[in-house]
């Protein structure tokens, strides 16, 4: 069974401040990985998708990481802003489990201005 | 294009009641995914389809069910709701390959 876990599950910060997400899982025959972003009580935004034949995906100032061989993604933001308060997702698609992706539980960011 | 729409956006249902829940597949996608989501977790996939049909289900009970039409919108069904059941129910829609997936604003439903 696959598992992905996100760490810290809540994080404060001071408004310019650059930050990092971690997400790790279990099952090495990773297909792709994709970060959300979700703010409180709606849906899911796709911010980044890594496939596992990359490294790394940047969009402004949002950088994501995979490293296979450990297990984990990471997901950079740079020059934080209040606006980027929000639930940052990580999700795992493996090639063993069809279509379905397996959530990590979750990291609430509150950037202070 | 437009994006993944589902309806309701709140509903409110007693225990031991049916509810079903809508959405329409973003312009293009004809693969439907939905996912569970209690209050302070990641989502938990409930079931996919593809062209109509059922192909991966997640661990839920029987008493989940859905479909999909033949204009890829799709619905989801719930019998004999359990106070456990309150969540938001999310769905996602994807091309044929399910390489990147397209989520709605959910639905909100909460069993008394």
């Amino acid at each position: 069974k696959q598992e992905v876990t996100q760490i810290p599950a809540a994080l404060s910060v001071p408004e310019g401040e650059n930050l990092v997400l971690n997400c790790s899982f279990t099952d090495s025959a990773i297909y792709n990985l994709q970060w959300f972003r979700q703010d409180p009580g709606k849906g899911l935004t796709s911010l980044l998708l890594i496939q596992s034949s990359q490294r790394e995906q940047t969009s402004g100032r949002l950088n994501a990481s995979l490293d296979k061989s450990s297990g984990r993604s990471t997901l950079y933001i740079a020059a934080s802003q209040p606006g980027d308060s929000a639930t940052y997702l990580c999700a795992m698609r493996s090639n063993n489990a069809g279509n379905m992706l397996t959530f990590g539980g979750g990291t609430r960011l509150m950037v202070k201005p | 294009e437009t994006g993944v729409t589902q309806s309701p956006t709140h509903l409110i249902k007693t225990r031991g009641q049916q509810v079903t829940l809508r959405c329409s597949s973003q312009s293009g996608h004809n693969t439907v995914s939905w996912y569970q989501q209690a209050l302070g977790q990641g989502p938990q996939f409930i079931f996919q389809y593809y062209r109509e049909e059922e192909n991966g289900r997640g661990n839920f009970p029987p008493r989940f069910s859905g479909l999909q039409f033949p204009n890829y919108s799709s619905e989801l069904n719930v019998n004999a709701l359990e106070l456990d059941d309150s969540a938001l129910y999310l769905c996602a829609s994807s091309g044929s390959r399910a390489e990147k997936w397209t989520f709605g604003s959910g639905t909100r439903l909460t069993v008394v």
